[in-house]
């Protein structure tokens, strides 16, 4: 059980798109997931809070404007990276939180390539 | 934010030797947690530590907890060429249940 999707797995955009990465709780239903960033051989930055039928809570530093998230069932987070950048370009990962706050189940990852 | 910092960075050893990473954090907290991350993949949950626990198995794992010094290791023993991976540390807090991540230690095993 506790099984998180996301999708796509990898994404080549150009400079300027926007792309949109799915994260679905499989066999669970997740009022809050999260949103994380990764860049090569970096540890996990967490980048926003998304709540179920709420506004997510961004981290500090981290556009909203830019990245948009939606949470629109208790099973799907989606992140949107608009006017996408090559700075941009990174691994994006998403949890979503099980029956105890601190337990977290984690996607497998989307990569975003910006050319 | 990332308050764990993790050492050493690599990790190179032979099959069948223990691996051991270390993991040393800022704030008090609630739980800690460990998880393993092949290349270019998500996370993989390997053990928590709850913040009044001292030490944990779970098969060839094992993990301590110093809060006094705000410290954890993660020994791996008779590693296996799958072990090869990344392993962070994870921490949560009493107040804040969002997980602050340490920078991660990469672990190659050999043949």
């Amino acid at each position: 059980g506790a099984v998180v999707s996301q999708h796509p797995s990898r994404v080549i955009c150009k400079s300027g798109t926007s792309v949109k990465i799915e994260c679905r709780s499989l066999d669970f239903q997740a009022t809050t997931m999260f949103w994380y960033r990764q860049f090569p051989k970096q540890s996990l930055m967490l980048m926003a809070t998304s709540n179920e039928g709420s506004k997510a809570t961004y981290e500090q530093g981290v556009e909203k404007d830019k990245f948009l998230i939606n949470h629109a069932s208790l099973t799907l987070s989606t992140l949107t990276v608009t006017s996408a950048h090559p700075e941009d370009s990174s691994f994006y990962i998403c949890s979503a939180e099980g029956e105890r706050r601190y337990e977290q189940y984690f996607g497998p990852g989307t990569r975003l390539t910006v050319t | 934010s990332q308050q764990g910092e993790e050492d050493p960075q690599a990790l190179s050893i032979q099959e069948g030797e223990n691996a051991t990473m270390n993991c040393s954090y800022k704030t008090s907290i609630n739980n800690l947690q460990w998880y393993r991350q092949n290349s270019g993949r998500g996370l993989v949950h390997l053990i928590l530590i709850r913040s009044n626990e001292r030490e944990k198995h779970s098969g060839r794992l094992r993990v301590t907890l110093d809060t006094s010094k705000k410290s954890s290791s993660l020994l791996i023993t008779a590693s296996r060429a799958a072990d090869t991976a990344s392993y962070f540390c994870a921490t949560d807090g009493w107040d804040d249940y969002k997980l602050s991540f340490g920078a991660g230690t990469t672990v190659t095993v050999r043949a």
